[in-house]
């Protein structure tokens, strides 16, 4: 069974970074896409980020590109969106979720619960 | 403001169908694949419908998807309490080269 954790969420004041992780189990993390989503307070889904099998691509929504960064660690099944100059605007709910393919087939068929990012001064 | 349209919620009662909207272009669900996503607030979304109408393992045929020109729907039957929940479609955008999601819509089981 598929399980995703994410964590690293908490309160930054703006201009400052965050890294936030997920961990990732029951299945062969090495072999799929994987993506960042978050939820904006009464807002709805906005996709950040996502990264391919091995690494090699990647690609970031334009509201967040040149400050956040997707990576991973396939040896420890960990995925990673590292954030730089964060604004208020970028407090939401953030989801890990695993592609159905290797790279970007935009199909999310698993998701973490989230963690919880506040930028506020 | 979110590239595909859904209504903001609709309701029906217990046992009844309820149908969701969402209105994108040829960029995105005229062209590409839509999906759609179940989320209750505080839990994980959870994939109800890929590739316009098909439904992974575990998800009860209630629940259906189609596509025609720039605008998909999804299906939900038999309503039950436990479906009251935020419904979110999904695609890609070959434009804006981004994974693009409606605004949600609220499910209310009356």
């Amino acid at each position: 069974q598929v399980h995703l954790v994410e964590s690293g969420g908490g309160v930054v004041q703006p201009g400052r970074s965050l890294r936030l992780s997920c961990a990732a189990s029951g299945f062969t993390f090495s072999s799929y896409g994987m993506h960042w989503v978050r939820q904006a307070p009464g807002k709805g889904l906005e996709w950040v980020a996502v990264i391919s099998y091995d690494g090699s691509n990647k690609d970031h929504a334009d509201s967040v590109k040149g400050r956040f960064t997707i990576s991973r660690d396939n040896s420890k099944n960990t995925l990673f969106l590292q954030m730089n100059s964060l604004r208020a605007e970028d407090t939401a709910v953030y989801y890990c979720a695993k592609d159905f393919a290797y790279f970007n087939s935009a199909i999310l068929d698993a998701w973490g619960k989230g963690t919880t990012v506040t930028v506020s001064s | 403001q979110s590239v595909l349209t859904q209504p903001p919620s609709v309701s029906a009662a217990p046992g009844q169908k309820v149908t969701i909207s969402c209105s994108g272009s040829s960029s995105n669900v005229g062209n590409n694949y839509v999906s759609w996503y179940q989320h209750l607030p505080g839990t994980a979304p959870k994939l109800l419908i890929y590739d316009n109408y098909k439904r992974p393992s575990g998800i009860p045929d209630r629940f259906s998807g189609s596509k025609s020109g720039t605008s998909a729907t999804l299906g939900i039957t038999g309503l039950q309490t436990g479906d009251e929940a935020d419904y979110y479609c999904g695609t890609w955008d070959s434009s804006l080269s981004a994974l693009v999601f409606g605004g949600g819509t609220k499910l209310t089981v009356l």
